[in-house]
């Protein structure tokens, strides 16, 4: 099983909503991404979990809230949003760096696209 | 941080034909990774190709191969007889081993592949 899977695919939320965006992977991954892609850009890395534990958050405002439950499962809570939130948050997951032997790349979701209205 | 950067937005190539874009980047470290994404418009990210800089050797997969030059930090993808399905946006990206898995993408080039 080589999948990141995303879900929802698409969530429309008004900015009082409270959503939560989740991944989740069977690769015994233990590095797992949210990255945040506006249109005709790149993606802009947001959050990186290591082992569970949150190891870099790129200052990302307060709104969204990522978590970890497992090592398979990640999520990003949502709430109040404003419209320029509006994007494809992409998941991804990796092998760990520390004691393993990577291939180095990072395995990504179809991503779930996202309006706030 | 390490910078990525993709000087072209955009090209175009003729079915059949060879393309090659562009991709330097600037780091202090000796060891890393580089890669080239694919992302249609179907918008899922896939890996066309990988180098560790550990490696002199040029990556190769298929059509698509890479021109990896350390000194220069320069790494360009090179795509031999286009298909109408390599018609995407194509990002090239930097992951360090050093820093929490950090990985990061240049501005992407749009290709185009004419029939």
């Amino acid at each position: 099983d080589t999948e990141v899977t995303q879900t929802p695919k698409h969530l429309v939320m008004g900015m009082t909503n409270k959503k939560s965006l989740k991944c989740e992977q069977h690769m015994g991954h233990r590095a797992m991404y949210w990255y945040k892609q506006k249109a005709k850009k790149p993606p802009e890395l947001m959050f990186v979990y290591s082992y569970e534990k949150l190891s870099i958050n790129e200052s990302v405002p307060s709104r969204f809230s990522p978590e970890c439950p497992n090592s398979s499962l990640l999520n990003l809570h949502l709430h109040a949003l404003q419209p320029e939130d509006s994007a494809l948050y992409l998941c991804a997951s990796s092998q760990e760096f520390r004691g393993e032997q990577p291939t180095g790349e990072l395995f990504f979701g179809e991503g779930s696209r996202l309006t706030v209205l | 941080a390490q910078t990525v950067t993709q000087s072209q937005p955009e090209m175009s190539v003729q079915e059949a034909e060879t393309v090659t874009l562009s991709c330097t980047y600037d780091t202090s470290e000796s060891d890393y990774y580089l890669f080239w994404y694919k992302q249609p418009p179907s918008r899922q990210m896939i890996l066309v190709i990988r180098q560790e800089a550990y490696k002199q050797q040029n990556a190769t997969e298929n059509r698509f191969s890479v021109n990896f030059q350390k000194a220069a930090k320069s790494f360009s993808l090179k795509i031999s007889d286009s298909q109408l399905g390599d018609a995407a946006m194509y990002f090239c990206a930097y992951r360090s081993p050093y820093n929490n898995n950090d990985m990061r993408f240049g501005a992407g080039t749009r290709l185009t592949v004419k029939p």
